[in-house]
């Protein structure tokens, strides 16, 4: 019954090629984020979604773009997968953060590892 | 700007001896302060949390936190460690007003030695 899901688990692609990492949360939760763990497992936002509407967009490469079909997906497509896109790339979900009395706490997939070659 | 510090790149304790991960941040305003846990190859997972309220806030697994706010800080503890404790921790601040993201400290990696 899990909770926060991603696929795939592992990518492995060329440079230059497309790529999408899909992210469903069962939680209910109405806020989604996406992270990226380098490989010295830094943690840094990319994107947040409230409601399918994008809410942070950190300074990442337009090459990278979040959609929400809904509030239970977001999904991220990558154009012209770049060597240092290689990372391991985690969803995350949470109430919203900004409603007065809700439980913000995160809760994360288990990560993606997309190695580009 | 919002950050988070924590000082040791690792923690070594023997097991069943108390173990200390040091967590300082710096916010502007009152800040909502989270522990998580990551084991190998996996996602993190939620430790505990500080909102508002009692300073000693305890989490899972006998982990227990307290935030001080005249030193910024909100140190990770548990009385004694076991062998399945080992892992990296992440210390995480967001600020109470404003949309800002949780932003996350660089990670301790914590090692208990049987």
């Amino acid at each position: 019954d899990t909770a926060v899901s991603q696929t795939p688990k592992y990518l492995v692609t060329q440079m230059g090629n497309d790529k999408s990492i899909k992210c469903e949360q069962n939680l209910g939760h109405d806020t989604m984020y996406w992270y990226k763990q380098d490989s010295k497992k830094f943690l840094k936002i990319m994107f947040s979604y409230n409601n399918k509407e994008l809410i942070i967009n950190e300074t990442v490469p337009n090459r990278f773009s979040p959609k929400s079909p809904d509030k239970a997906h977001l999904n991220l497509h990558i154009n012209s997968l770049e060597l240092g896109d290689s990372a391991v790339y985690f969803c995350a979900s949470s109430q919203d953060p900004h409603r007065t009395g809700t439980q913000e706490t995160q809760y994360f997939g288990p990560g993606t590892r997309l190695l580009v070659l | 700007a919002q950050s988070v510090a924590q000082p040791e790149d690792q923690v070594n304790v023997a097991e069943g001896n108390p173990l200390t991960v040091k967590c300082t941040y710096s916010v502007s305003g009152n800040p909502y302060l989270f522990w998580y846990v990551q084991y190998p190859n996996r996602g993190l997972q939620f430790l505990l949390k500080y909102i508002t309220g009692d300073n000693l806030v305890k989490g899972s697994y006998g982990f227990e936190a307290e935030f001080n706010k005249s030193q910024t800080s909100f140190h990770l503890k548990k009385p004694s460690a076991l062998v399945s404790d080992s892992a990296l921790y992440f210390c995480a601040v967001r600020q109470l007003s404003g949309n800002t993201p949780l932003v996350f400290g660089k990670g301790t990696r914590l090692s208990v030695i049987a």
